[in-house]
């Protein structure tokens, strides 16, 4: 499976834009980046999942890199309820029932 | 119901003894996979299904594990004479079918610990 990097640990204020970054150097043509966040004590959520154009939804955005070897995940306005774990995930064929791949994600803080 | 639902939401039990934890699917997803959360730890693969086939269990972590899943929809995990590592969240996730482009929803998860 092709791998993701993400900084352990990120702060935010509330009501300010949040960036989640995310390097995927290996991607491949067919892999689609894929957003998952984790609240405490609650089963994964799914957020957003693109290709190759940025996505927006009610959510957040995703900005993908022209060569998408990056993407960002983009919180418009942070909430106290959007601390969380972030996990950027690739989607690939080679991943048997496409299942997906949870590495370490990004720990959001938000500040009040 | 709405979402993924998982059965019980805790479970305590104790070595050696047999455990079923229980999933129901959103209605007319074909994929379910299940998943295990230890504790401060990320979400490692157990098993898939499609259908009420599983054409990977090669996440399952021993012999002691098995699941199944009747009528495409309810799908069990069951774990025989646990041991104190099995002590995890165990979560399960369905999707309309095992394509990219398909977003998984997961359940709640059942805590199981054992003692």
């Amino acid at each position: 499976d092709a791998k993701t990097t993400q900084p352990n640990s990120m702060e935010s204020n509330e009501e300010e834009p949040v960036h989640l970054p995310c390097n995927h150097s290996t991607i491949s043509g067919t892999d689609y980046i894929h957003w998952y966040r984790q609240l405490p004590s609650q089963g994964p959520e799914y957020v957003i999942h693109g290709l190759t154009s940025n996505v927006n939804n009610r959510m957040a955005s995703l900005a993908i890199a022209e060569d998408r070897k990056s993407s960002t995940l983009i919180l418009h306005r942070a909430t106290l309820r959007d601390a969380a774990v972030y996990y950027c995930i690739l989607r690939d064929v080679s991943a048997s029932g496409s299942r997906l791949t949870f590495g370490e994600g990004t720990q959001l803080t938000v500040n009040p | 119901g709405a979402g993924v639902s998982q059965s019980p939401s805790n479970k305590v039990t104790e070595k050696g003894k047999d455990v079923e934890l229980r999933c129901d699917p959103i209605s007319g997803h074909t994929a379910l996979y299940w998943y295990r959360q230890s504790l401060g730890q990320g979400l490692e693969f157990l098993i898939y299904f499609q259908g009420n086939s599983a054409p990977d269990k090669s996440g399952l972590p021993s012999d002691r594990f098995s699941a199944e899943r009747t009528g495409g929809s309810v799908s069990t995990l069951t774990i025989q004479r646990t041991q104190q590592e099995d002590s995890a969240v165990y979560l399960c996730a369905s999707s309309p079918w095992t394509g990219l482009n398909t977003e998984a929803f997961f359940g709640q998860g059942t805590r199981l610990t054992v003692v």
